[in-house]
């Protein structure tokens, strides 16, 4: 069974920080995988997705990757700022079985001003 | 196009009804995820629908809980003598016929059983 573990829980810093994100699957065959952000009360939205032939994907300050051998994916976020402040998620389609998205429990992340 | 309509945006019952909570994918999609949120937790997987077809509902507990996406209308996960337990966030998700698209979400549904 797919288990999907996300570090840090909570993390606090900064306005400027560069930080890094970090999600890792017990089941290292990753098919697809996207990270995502949800703001409290809301749904998901989603921010990157690396297809299976990929191993990187970048939009605006975000970089996400992923090591498909070792079944770890990092998000990383340059200079943070406030409106950041959300809980990330990440979530991951394994070679086998069905086609769905497996959830990482998120990291929740505050930036300061 | 808009995006994955879930409706009610809140639904409260109590111990015994039924809940149906409603979900709209966008336009072209034809596969729907249903996932269910507890406060503080991850999202957990519960059901993969096609038009007419479960694919994959391994999520879903073997009471009381069933889904379906007719040909036409919307996806409905219907919760039948809802408990306690049952109160979560019920998040709906689409995607087009191709696997490798990202997954849209909607707003979700807010279900409190008193």
């Amino acid at each position: 069974k797919q288990e999907v573990t996300q570090i840090p829980a909570a993390l606090s810093v900064p306005e400027g920080e560069n930080l890094v994100l970090n999600c890792s699957f017990t089941d290292s065959a990753i098919y697809n995988l996207q990270w995502f952000r949800q703001d409290p009360g809301k749904g998901l939205t989603s921010l990157l997705l690396i297809q299976s032939s990929q191993r990187e994907q970048t939009s605006g300050r975000l970089n996400a990757s992923l090591d498909k051998s070792s079944g770890r994916s990092t998000l990383y976020i340059a200079a943070s700022q406030p409106g950041d402040s959300a809980t990330y998620l990440c979530a991951g389609v394994t070679t086998s079985g069905t086609y769905k998205y497996i959830f990482g429990t998120g990291t929740r992340l505050k930036v300061l001003a | 196009n808009a995006g994955v309509m879930q409706n009610p945006r809140h639904l409260v019952r109590r111990r015994g009804q039924e809940a149906r909570l409603r979900c709209s994918p966008m336009k072209g999609h034809s596969h729907v995820y249903w996932y269910r949120q507890l406060p503080e937790e991850g999202l957990k997987f519960m059901v993969y629908l096609q038009k007419e077809n479960i694919i994959d509902e391994s999520g879903m507990p073997k009471e009381r809980f069933s889904a379906e996406f007719p040909k036409e209308g919307p996806s409905i996960l219907r919760i039948q003598q809802v408990v306690r337990g049952d109160s979560a966030a019920y998040f709906c998700a689409s995607s087009p016929f191709r696997d490798d698209e990202k997954l849209f979400f909607g707003s979700g549904t807010q279900l409190s059983v008193l």
